[in-house]
């Protein structure tokens, strides 16, 4: 069973175009987070949710909008997509107060934007 | 804000060696989680093992074992029998305690451990 999972894995699109990653979860975690890993490796948190109100907004342009239809899912569409939004991108979830704070994390969706 | 130091980009080791991973971090938090994450070359993040700030004992799974200096902020990973598949990118992590959802992980900038047979 996959835990959290994302579609898609793999996203080759233009500059300017309009595109979504979805998240979901099977953990019944009340907590999901978008997270952006440079062509350094460096990873950084975008956003956070918890039961679907907004917790963290890092530093994102506007483009950037999360959507957490319900407590499993988080989903990120991204908008005028630019050369350096090219990245992999993690969804990754936990639980509120969980003892051991252990963030669970998909696969990773690698965008690239030509 | 914190931040979390990981000083060696890049170390290798032979097989069925010993290779420790240094981290440090910075924060005025008195609780709070430290983890070692994996990325294989699948770039799955895999959790390695994970600290808290309270627990005076270092924490141990199998192979994998830490070095926390609480007061040096100091928070080092210890692979023993280093295996092939131990080659992977591995970042050090710090959480506050929870605290309603804004637990976002910190991470360093992440060390690349090569294995060698």
């Amino acid at each position: 069973d996959t835990a959290v999972s994302q579609t898609p894995k793999y996203l080759v699109t233009q500059m300017g175009n309009d595109k979504s990653i979805k998240c979901e979860q099977n953990l019944g975690h009340d907590t999901m987070y978008w997270y952006k890993q440079d062509s350094k490796k460096f990873l950084k948190i975008m956003f956070s949710y918890n039961n679907k109100e907004l917790i963290i907004n890092e530093t994102v342009p506007n483009r950037f909008s999360p959507k957490s239809p319900d407590k499993a899912h988080l989903n990120l569409h991204i908008n005028s997509l630019e050369l350096g939004d090219s990245a992999v991108y993690f969804c990754a979830s936990s639980q509120f107060q969980g003892a051991e704070n252990e963030q669970y994390f998909g696969p990773g969706t690698r965008l690239t934007v030509t | 804000a914190q931040t979390v130091t990981q000083s060696q980009p890049e170390m290798s080791v032979q097989e069925a060696e010993t290779v420790t991973l240094s981290c440090t971090y910075d924060t005025s938090e008195s609780n709070y989680y430290l983890f070692w994450y994996k990325q294989p070359p699948s770039r799955q993040m895999i959790l390695v093992i994970r600290q808290e700030a309270y627990k005076q004992q270092n924490a141990t799974e199998n192979r994998f074992s830490v070095n926390f200096q609480k007061a040096a902020k100091s928070f080092s990973l210890k692979i023993s029998d280093s295996q092939l598949g131990d080659t992977a990118m591995y970042f050090c992590a710090f959480a506050p305690y929870p605290q309603g959802g804004s637990e976002k992980l910190v991470f360093g900038k992440g060390t690349k451990l090569t294995v060698n047979p």
